[in-house]
């Protein structure tokens, strides 16, 4: 059973840089793709982007200019960086694997991070 | 890219049958036959119920089903039970090779 769990710091301040990372147990990060998606306390799911496990990335349009995903496969984990963050950054962070070696749809999600921004 | 229409709020009553629909344009779900639907209860993450328009991951109750016509995709569930009460969010492929969420359904079991 595949298991994903988000870690990184709870608040982050405004203009700061936002980084989470993803462990992945149960499964190798190297056979699929891998997914940021998040959600505004009270609203919608967004895509952030995704990441194979050589390192291709795709972003959403919107946040393209302040994202980076990476991929660890030494430590089977994958991470975000979301530079110079302001409240609407504000939301639960999940990371989740493509369902059938795809990036299209998600069957493994982590339990969510909830990360603040505010001074 | 804005987010897939959805209607706000659905309700029924136990034993009935909801639709819940989802609409884009031709660059998104009337281009592709990519679309995703997700449940989420409060709290916890979302689970996949539909992929690829109409088919099942295994473990999925038949009483989910998905279809598209042209850029609008439907989620159907019939015979309504108190546990079905949650969001649902559709998602779909553009071509531009992104990924889209609808603004999300609220389904109220009567």
């Amino acid at each position: 059973q595949v298991q994903l769990q988000e870690s990184g710091p709870g608040v982050v301040k405004p203009s700061e840089t936002l980084s989470l990372t993803c462990s992945v147990s149960g499964g190798s990060i190297r056979t699929d793709y891998w997914s940021w998606i998040r959600q505004p306390p009270g609203k919608g799911l967004e895509w952030v982007g995704h990441i194979d496990y050589i390192g291709s990335t795709n972003y959403n349009p919107s946040l393209r200019s302040r994202v980076t995903i990476s991929v660890d496969t030494s430590k089977n984990e994958f991470s975000l960086k979301l530079t110079s963050v302001t409240a609407a950054d504000t939301a639960v962070y999940y990371c989740a694997r493509g369902y059938r070696r795809t990036w299209i749809a998600y069957d493994y999600w982590g339990q969510g991070t909830l990360v603040t921004v505010s001074s | 890219q804005s987010a897939l229409t959805q209607p706000a709020s659905v309700s029924g009553s136990p034993g009935q049958s909801i639709t819940i629909s989802c609409t884009g344009t031709s660059s998104d779900v009337g281009g592709n036959n990519y679309v995703s639907w997700y449940q989420q209860h409060p709290g916890k993450a979302p689970k996949l119920m539909i992929y690829d328009v109409s088919n099942r991951p295994s473990g999925v109750s038949n009483h989910f089903s998905g279809s598209k016509s042209g850029n609008t995709a439907s989620l159907t569930i019939s015979g309504l039970q108190a546990e079905d009460e949650a969001d649902y969010y559709c998602s779909s492929s553009t071509s531009g090779s992104t990924l889209l969420f609808g603004g999300g359904t609220k389904l109220t079991v009567l």
